[in-house]
Order: structure tokens, then C-alpha cells, then sequence
């Protein structure tokens, strides 16, 4: 079975920078991780969700995709070696606070990981 | 753009059936066959249980099922069973070849 594991979130002040990382299991079940287009999809506290954005494999030459709220502020990048995808988040807001989440797909989102808490405040 | 439309929250007697809507427009959830449902209990990570409109993902039981009627997909949940309880989103690919996802529904096992 596939397994997502993301870190690196935690407290952070607006206007500042935070990296996620999502490492995924490989060679599990048939699944080569730089095949997938791998996404990030956001939660804030008791509400919905959001989807963040996107970044396909490298056939299509790494194409990616954001969010019109994140578009010019994160930034995702992948390691195929390390079977590890990112999430750079630049000028944080407090409206970027929430629990991030790494997923495959992109029209259809599985599997996901446990997600990590990001807080951005003062 | 704007979320997808849902219900706030729905609720239905074990084994009843309750149906779940997802309004979007041409854009989205009627212009492309990319129409996902997820639940997500407290606390843990969303689960995918419909994609592509109306396919099961392996695992899922088939009480779950999915349509769609122009610009609005439906899931359908038969056989209501407590642990049905949860949140439910939708999500559609756009025109903007981006993703969508609906407000989400509070489904409530009486």
C-alpha cells in the first residue's frame, strides 16, 4: 500500500517562509512515485477543504498548477531520487493557516497523507 | 472561482438511503467527466470513495454510488450505516485546469 508522510509544518510569522516535504513509499504495489502528478490540498481549522496545487511528472516537464489564493507565493518541487515532493510557501498570511495535506492525482486524490499543521501568527 | 455548492448537512436512519448534491456550472462538474467524492471522518485524512463521476475506488463498499444530471453530481449512500457518519466533499477539475472542491456535507446517522 502506498503510504504519504508529510513534515515540516509548524508555528510561523506572516511574511515568512516554511518548506513541507511529502516522502512516499516506493516500489510498493507497482507504485514508481515519479509516474504520479502529486498534489496539495489545505484545511483550515473547522472548515472544508481547499485544494493548493499541483505538479505532474516529468513527462509532461514538470507542468504545475496553483491555486488563484497561493499563485506567485508557494512553489511546488519534487526529488524523484528521494521520492519526496514540496511545498515552498513564501509571504505567509494568517488565512494560510490550516492542516496540508500531500495526495496523488490530481482529478482523483489517493491515497492521502496524515497532513501537517501549519500556523501562521504573530 | 467559487466552491461547489453543497448541503451543509444531511441525515437519514441506518439503512435508509441519503443523496448528496454538488452544484457547479459548465466550467466544472458539467463540462468534465472528472468528478470525485471524498469522506473524511474527525480527526484522520480524507478518503477517496468516487472518481470519474460514478467509479468505485477498490474497497469501497457499493452502497456508495455516484451521477450526474447536467451540472450536478450526486452521491448516493444506501443502506445508511453509523459508521457512514462524517463529513463529505466533492471536487471537480475545472477550465481552468485547476480543482474544486465543494463546501462539504455534514452526514448525520440518526
Amino acid at each position: 500500500e502506498v503510504q504519504l508522510v508529510e513534515s515540516g509544518g509548524g508555528l510561523v510569522q506572516p511574511g515568512r517562509s516554511l518548506r513541507l516535504s511529502c516522502t512516499a513509499s516506493r516500489f510498493i504495489s507497482g507504485f514508481t512515485f515519479d509516474d504520479y502528478t502529486l498534489s496539495w490540498v489545505r484545511q483550515a481549522p473547522g472548515k472544508g477543504l481547499e485544494w493548493v496545487g499541483f505538479l505532474r511528472y516529468e513527462a509532461y516537464s514538470e507542468t504545475a498548477g496553483y491555486a488563484a489564493s497561493v499563485k506567485g507565493r508557494f512553489t511546488i518541487s519534487r526529488d524523484d531520487s528521494k521520492s519526496i515532493v514540496y511545498l515552498q510557501m513564501n509571504s505567509l498570511k494568517t488565512e494560510d493557516t490550516g492542516v496540508y495535506y500531500c495526495t496523488r492525482g490530481l482529478t482523483a486524490l489517493d491515497p492521502w497523507g496524515q497532513g501537517t499543521l501549519v500556523t501562521v501568527s504573530s | 472561482q467559487s466552491a461547489l455548492t453543497q448541503p451543509a448537512s444531511v441525515s437519514g436512519s441506518p439503512g435508509q438511503s441519503v443523496t448528496i448534491s454538488c452544484t457547479g456550472t459548465t466550467s466544472d462538474v458539467g463540462g468534465y467527466n472528472y468528478v470525485s467524492w471524498y469522506q473524511q471522518h474527525p480527526g484522520e485524512a480524507p478518503k477517496l470513495m468516487i472518481y470519474e463521476v460514478t467509479d468505485r475506488p477498490s474497497g469501497v463498499p457499493d452502497r456508495f454510488s455516484g451521477s450526474r444530471s447536467g451540472n450536478t453530481a450526486s452521491l448516493t449512500i444506501s443502506g445508511l450505516q453509523a459508521e457512514d457518519e462524517a463529513d463529505y466533499y466533492c471536487s471537480s477539475y475545472t477550465i481552468s485546469s485547476n480543482v474544486l472542491f465543494g463546501g462539504g456535507t455534514k452526514l448525520t446517522v440518526l
